[in-house]
């Protein structure tokens, strides 16, 4: 079946750097995306989301890109700081249903571990 | 405001038994959502709520496993004969309305000996 995935399950940067977190999707259906953090024994924190009719979106820190050509997303964040250090997980939805009708819930990939080196 | 809440934080049951996970989400959230998390896994959809209604309970695994939300608030997950594969993190979120952010419990760590 169609699924979201990740590049890497590891990432390890410099404190001060910036990081880059990719994730490959493959349901072309797919037109809302979320990036969410999460730290060892805590629930998934949003971070950021972005719709298939935008290709970049900013927020503090964090930027999301994405390619509908090569169903590619991508998280940024501007200058890490201890306080990143989490897995990152990216997630789609393959429609929107503000009326609430049969919404279905999201499907995340594996997630990526951010490692923060001082 | 008060987050996501889930009860208990952590379960220990025996194979065969009946756990209940209860999920108290955002007061005024409409949509409740149900997940389950492997170990070194991403999240994992098991069912939706609308209100009292289950709009997509196309997660769930087998007919082991139960949600209820019979005032759209509240809502218990109910698994029965548990087995040592049901073990995982449960979590549970909600959103002011579907197709909205979705915002997250800290999770029931279910461990079946």
């Amino acid at each position: 079946g169609e699924s979201v995935g990740l590049h890497l399950p590891t990432l390890s940067v410099q404190e001060g750097d910036n990081s880059i977190i990719n994730c490959a999707y493959s349901n072309s259906a797919s037109d809302y995306f979320i990036w969410y953090k999460q730290e060892s024994g805590k629930g998934p924190q949003f971070i950021i989301d972005i719709r298939s009719n935008m290709d970049k979106r900013q927020g503090q820190r964090v930027t999301v890109l994405l390619n509908k050509t090569v169903k590619h997303l991508s998280l940024q964040i501007a200058a890490t700081q201890p306080g990143d250090s989490a897995v990152y997980f990216c997630a789609e939805k393959a429609r929107l249903s503000y009326s609430g009708g049969g919404a279905d819930g999201l499907t995340f990939g594996k997630g990526t571990h951010l490692i923060i080196q001082p | 405001g008060a987050g996501v809440s889930q009860t208990p934080s952590n379960k220990v049951t025996e194979k065969g038994k009946y756990v209940e996970l209860r999920c108290d989400p955002i007061s005024g959230h409409t949509a409740l959502y149900w997940y389950r998390q492997s170990l070194g896994q991403g999240p994992e959809f098991l069912i939706y709520f609308q209100g009292t209604g289950a709009a997509d309970d196309s997660g769930l695994p087998n007919d082991r496993f139960f949600a209820v939300r019979p005032e759209g608030s509240v809502s218990t997950l109910k698994i029965q004969r548990t087995e040592r594969g049901d073990s995982a993190v449960y979590l549970c979120a909600s959103s002011p309305y579907a197709g909205y952010e979705q915002y997250f419990g800290p999770g029931t760590r279910l461990t079946v000996t």
